[in-house]
Order: C-alpha cells, then sequence, then structure tokens
C-alpha cells in the first residue's frame, strides 16, 4: 500500500526566513509519481510541482526547490525568503503510474504559518 | 468556466437527510474525481470518472455514496441518510486528458456538516 508521511504539522516563520517541508512516501511501484500541493485558506488545492520516479534531478522555480531522494524515499520541500503568502496548508501526495492514474494519496499536511 | 465549480460551498444535514454534491468541471475535461477532507487530514480519492464511465470507486466508504456524471461534464455526488462522520469537505478535481498522471484542478469543495 501507498503511503505518505509528513511528520511536521505546524511550522511558524518569520517573513524572509528559508523553510523546508519534509515528506517521506512508501510505495512497492518501482514507477511512482510524487507532488506537491499548496491549500490557502480558500480551500482549493494548488498544483506546485510534478516529479517522476525516474527523474532526481532537483528543481527550483523561483522561490521554491524540491529535493528528490529516492534512497531515502524523501520528496522535500524548501521555500526560500518566505513571504506571508505563502502562509497554507502544503499536502505532498503521490500517485502510482497503472490503475487510476492521478489517484492521489495525500500526506497530512504541513500548516506554514509566515509572520512578519 | 475558467475553474472547477462545486455546489453548494457549505451544506448543513441532519442526520438521516439525503445530501447532493455538484461539481462542474473545466470545460472539455476527460478526467473527474471526487475527494473527501476530514478536519486536519489530507484528502483520500473516493472515485474517478473518464468522461460518463465510473472507472474506479473503490474509495466511496459505503453504499450511501453514489456517484454519477451521465454526459461527461457535470457530476453529482450524493449520501443517503448521512450520518455524523460523512461531515467533511469534499473536493472535486478534474484534468484535461484520460489516465493523466499530471496536474489536477481542484474546486474549493462543499463543506458538509452532519447534525
Amino acid at each position: 500500500a501507498q503511503k505518505v508521511t509528513q511528520a511536521q504539522t505546524e511550522i511558524s516563520v518569520v517573513e524572509k526566513e528559508d523553510v523546508t517541508l519534509d515528506c517521506v512516501y512508501e510505495t512497492r511501484d518501482t514507477t511512482y509519481y510524487l507532488f506537491w500541493y499548496k491549500q490557502p485558506p480558500s480551500g482549493e488545492l494548488v498544483f506546485l510541482i510534478r516529479r517522476n520516479s525516474f527523474d532526481e534531478q532537483n528543481e527550483i522555480s523561483g522561490r521554491y526547490s524540491w529535493n528528490f531522494q529516492k534512497s531515502t524515499s524523501s520528496f522535500n520541500f524548501t521555500i526560500t525568503a518566505s513571504q506571508v503568502v505563502d502562509s497554507a496548508v502544503y499536502f505532498c501526495a503521490l500517485s502510482e503510474a497503472g490503475g487510476t492514474a492521478s489517484k492521489l494519496t495525500f500526506g497530512t499536511g504541513t500548516r506554514l504559518q509566515v509572520t512578519l | 468556466g475558467a475553474g472547477v465549480s462545486q455546489s453548494p460551498r457549505y451544506k448543513v444535514a441532519k442526520r438521516g437527510q439525503d445530501v447532493a454534491l455538484r461539481c462542474d468541471p473545466i470545460s472539455g475535461h476527460v478526467s473527474l474525481f471526487w475527494y473527501q477532507q476530514a478536519l486536519g487530514q489530507g484528502p483520500e480519492f473516493l472515485t474517478y470518472f473518464q468522461n460518463e464511465a465510473q472507472l474506479d470507486k473503490s474509495g466511496l466508504p459505503s453504499d450511501r455514496f453514489f456517484a454519477e456524471r451521465p454526459e461527461g461534464s457535470v457530476s453529482t455526488l450524493k449520501i443517503q441518510r448521512t450520518q455524523q462522520e460523512d461531515s467533511a469537505v469534499y473536493l472535486c478535481a478534474s484534468s484535461f486528458l484520460a489516465g493523466y498522471t499530471g496536474e489536477l484542478f481542484f474546486g474549493e469543495g462543499s463543506r458538509l456538516t452532519v447534525l
């Protein structure tokens, strides 16, 4: 069975600090996809990134970066120079390649609070 | 529309009542998903449609839950004889392609409270 663990329930930082959100996953599939979604107070999940299991290159998009390490089954997300608008709940998710594609297994989320 | 639209945004039901939640996906999106999000938890998969075909309903928690998408666009999630444990946010998501393991577009959800 697939499982995603986000051990950090809540993180509070002051604006401009860097923050890393941890994600550890379990799967028996050799081909899978990993995602991060942001859920602001409005409730709508917003896609941030997808990474497939064969691509371990780290990715940077503006202030966001992702570190995928298959050896430790981790897919961590770093926000550099955090801003108040980054305050939200962030979910890591895992999808199997076969079966129902895009059937996501989500972690329990990490609530990020960025204050001035 | 521009995004996935869900209605009602909020629904309060007395235990035992039936409820119907509507999802209007992005026009042209083939795939449609329903997820259930309990308070403080991540979303959990309920069911998946490819056009009008319900290809996976393995996540539906009981036979009180029923979903349909008769014309391959708008979908309705129906819960019969609601129970308190059904209280949650019900999220609908769509994607352009069938079997596309990529970005899902989510609606803002329908928050159901069962008294």
